[in-house]
């Protein structure tokens, strides 16, 4: 149990065009997830915290009209980079935590790798 | 705030070596801890964790201890695989709610035959 999907996997696209990437929770109801950004051999950044139904919270520096994020349901959030440009490439992975599923825990997708061109 | 510190590799181990990767964190309050392993083009799987103080988490011949009076909670396997090559997260959680984690650096393990 206790799993979550992200689509694409991969994705290479030209400068300025826009990318969504999902994040569905198949098997629980994800209350809150998270989106975060890895560069090669570092850690994870926090990109936002987004609960559904309501606004996402953004890390500071991380510009909210150019990475969109929408929770619109217990089992989907999209991360949507607008107007993408080569240093926007990079693994986005999203984690989701819910009801019924480990105390604390967050279940984590198995990532976007966004290249752009 | 929060903050997790690990050890930086990467670390290079002979196949049936122990292994020691060392965590120590900074947290209000009685966060939950976790170690997660990353191997290659992959997302995070979580290896395991430890919501209180001398809780033994342990997973695939892993395993960590939550040691509330040295804040640490580092992470052991007394023989280690050429599989077990990847990059692990020591991470906490505040158990206040909702709330992000709050990941180390990494440790990148290569385990050589």
């Amino acid at each position: 149990g206790a799993v979550v999907s992200q689509h694409p996997s991969w994705v290479i696209c030209k400068s300025g065009t826009s990318v969504k990437i999902e994040c569905r929770s198949l098997d629980f109801q994800a209350t809150t997830m998270f989106w975060y950004r890895q560069f090669p051999k570092q850690s994870l950044m926090l990109m936002a915290t987004s609960n559904e139904g309501s606004k996402a919270t953004y890390e500071q520096g991380v510009e909210k009209d150019k990475f969109l994020i929408n929770h619109a349901s217990l089992t989907l959030s999209t991360l949507t980079v607008t107007s993408a440009h080569p240093e926007d490439s990079s693994f986005y992975i999203c984690s989701a935590s819910g009801s019924g599923v480990g105390y604390n825990e967050q279940f984590f997708g198995p990532g976007t790798r966004l290249t752009v061109l | 705030g929060n903050s997790v510190t690990q050890m930086e590799g990467p670390v290079t181990l002979s196949e049936e070596a122990f292994l020691t990767i060392n965590c120590t964190y900074t947290a209000t309050g009685y966060p939950s801890l976790f170690w997660y392993v990353q191997y290659p083009g992959e997302g995070l799987q979580l290896l395991l964790k430890a919501t209180k103080a001398d809780d033994k988490g342990s997973n695939k011949g892993f395993e960590a201890t939550y040691r509330k009076e040295t804040t640490s909670f580092h992470l052991e396997k007394g023989s280690v695989q050429v599989s077990d090559s990847a990059v692990y997260f020591c991470a906490l959680v505040s158990n206040s709610g909702n709330t992000p984690l709050v990941f180390g650096k990494g440790t990148r393990l290569s385990v050589i035959a």
